[in-house]
């Protein structure tokens, strides 16, 4: 069935690293890819997505690659900061309104 | 604007009670999602609603859930009887029309059965 796997589960970095976290879907008829940060007492919310006819998208420090043939797809965080200590969750749409959300990765960033 | 609104945003009930969350999506938006948040199954969409008419609620987990939408405005979950497996975070989230991506979540309603 439709399944979105995410990794890792936690993730502690120094301030100023890097951090990647990775997903894959199984459903290849997905064709659009959000990334949500959820901080704490918060919702979800947007902060970057890409479609499945981009490989890759840019919005400053954040990035997200996409690779169709292996299903695979990645956030990266360049120069992290310790606001952007939260909860991120990969998804994927494989039709028009349905989002498989993956698990979600705590992402610690220390000072 | 101010965002998806959801209350109350705790709600502690006992075993039995009916409980009510409700949603007030992003004025001029028309599709409306509800979902679960636990620590064992991540994020799961209960109900989708598009012009105010439920469209797919095959997550909903069963006939003690039911969810309305009455208008454009305004819709609720409800639970009823209510049970210790049901304590979880309850998001509403909108979109301004399918095909525009972009789903805005509310802050959630943290429910606790006990």
């Amino acid at each position: 069935g439709e399944n979105v796997e995410q990794h890792p589960s936690t993730l502690s970095v120094q301030e100023g690293d890097s951090a990647v976290i990775k997903c894959t879907y199984s459903d290849s008829a997905s064709n659009y890819f959000p990334w949500y940060k959820q901080e704490l007492g918060k919702g979800p919310q947007l902060i970057i997505d890409i479609r499945s006819n981009v490989g890759e998208k840019k919005d400053q420090r954040i990035a997200v690659t996409l690779n169709k043939t292996a299903k695979h797809f990645s956030l990266h965080i360049t120069e992290t900061q310790p606001e952007d200590s939260a909860v991120y969750f990969c998804a994927a749409r494989p039709g028009t309104y349905k989002y498989i959300f993956g698990t979600g990765t705590r992402l610690k960033v220390l000072a | 604007d101010a965002g998806v609104i959801q209350s109350p945003r705790h709600e502690v009930t006992e075993m039995g009670q009916e409980v009510t969350l409700r949603c007030k999506p992003i004025s001029g938006h028309n599709s409306l999602f509800w979902y679960r948040q636990t620590m064992m199954r991540g994020l799961e969409l209960l109900i989708y609603f598009n012009n105010n008419v439920p469209i797919d609620d095959s997550g909903m987990p069963e006939d003690r859930f039911s969810a309305k939408m009455p208008n454009a405005s305004f819709s609720t979950l409800k639970i009823q009887p209510s049970e210790p497996r049901d304590s979880a975070v309850y998001f509403c989230a909108s979109i301004l029309t399918i095909g525009t991506d972009t789903q805005y979540f509310g802050p959630g309603t943290r429910l606790t059965v006990l």
